[in-house]
């Protein structure tokens, strides 16, 4: 699986958007990215995942650059519940799901 | 919306006693399971890969005779630290996919052990 690259903090105001930004620039054709994050002492939560258009749920947008070499998390109002470690993680779909994480971002959302 | 339940929550158990920790798919069957373990401020580590009817796959550096695993069941795998010692004092974490999902994993809330 491609290696990914975040950085380890950001900070967000509550109720403005949190872009986390994600490089993947090894990424292959056949990877997606994928999008977990990890509120304290809990277990991760899916959010989103892609190939190389761009996504929307009720949770999040997925930006992916038209090379896919990185991609952008948005959260268009960030609340404080959203404070929690966010996972970008490349991997083949099928490459029997196993997930690996790197460090991921810490988002803290401040009141 | 698919839901992976762990048991127990937290656990305190005394040095070289055996702690055996659940993992359940509720609404779907898993015919793999995957147990991470997280260390504080550290990211999460896969141990192991769970497979029902066969044998579990270890990652390099996991003791399988420490750390057994059990998938006897489609919506049931276990995990059981033999001998625990203060060492393996961890948030131990297992996840399932769906087959009939989004090819998501899906994340149980987790298992704090601590060994006294």
């Amino acid at each position: 699986d491609a290696k990914t690259t975040q950085p380890p903090s950001m900070d967000c105001a509550e109720g403005r958007a949190a872009n986390l930004p994600c490089n993947h620039s090894t990424i292959s054709g056949n990877e997606y990215v994928y999008w977990y994050r990890q509120i304290h002492s809990q277990g991760p939560q899916y959010i989103i995942h892609g190939l190389k258009n761009n996504e929307t749920n009720e949770m999040a947008s997925l930006i992916i650059t038209e090379d896919r070499k990185s991609s952008t998390l948005i959260l268009p109002h960030a609340t404080l519940r959203d404070t929690a470690v966010y996972y970008c993680i490349v991997r083949v779909e099928t490459s029997g799901s196993r997930l690996t994480f790197g460090e991921g971002t810490q988002l803290t959302v401040n009141p | 919306g698919a839901v992976v339940s762990q048991h127990p929550s937290w656990v305190i158990c005394k040095s070289g006693t055996s702690v055996k920790i659940e993992c359940r798919s509720l609404d779907f069957q898993a015919t793999t399971m995957f147990w991470y373990r997280q260390f504080p401020k550290q990211s999460l580590m896969l141990m192991a890969t769970s497979n029902e009817g066969s044998k579990a796959t270890y990652e390099q550096g996991v003791e399988k005779d420490k750390f057994l695993i059990n998938h006897a069941s489609l919506t049931l795998s276990t995990l059981t630290v033999t001998s625990a010692h203060p060492e393996d004092s961890s948030f131990y974490i297992c996840s399932a996919r769906d087959p009939t999902g989004i090819q998501a994993l899906h994340f149980g809330n987790g298992t704090r052990l601590t060994v006294t």
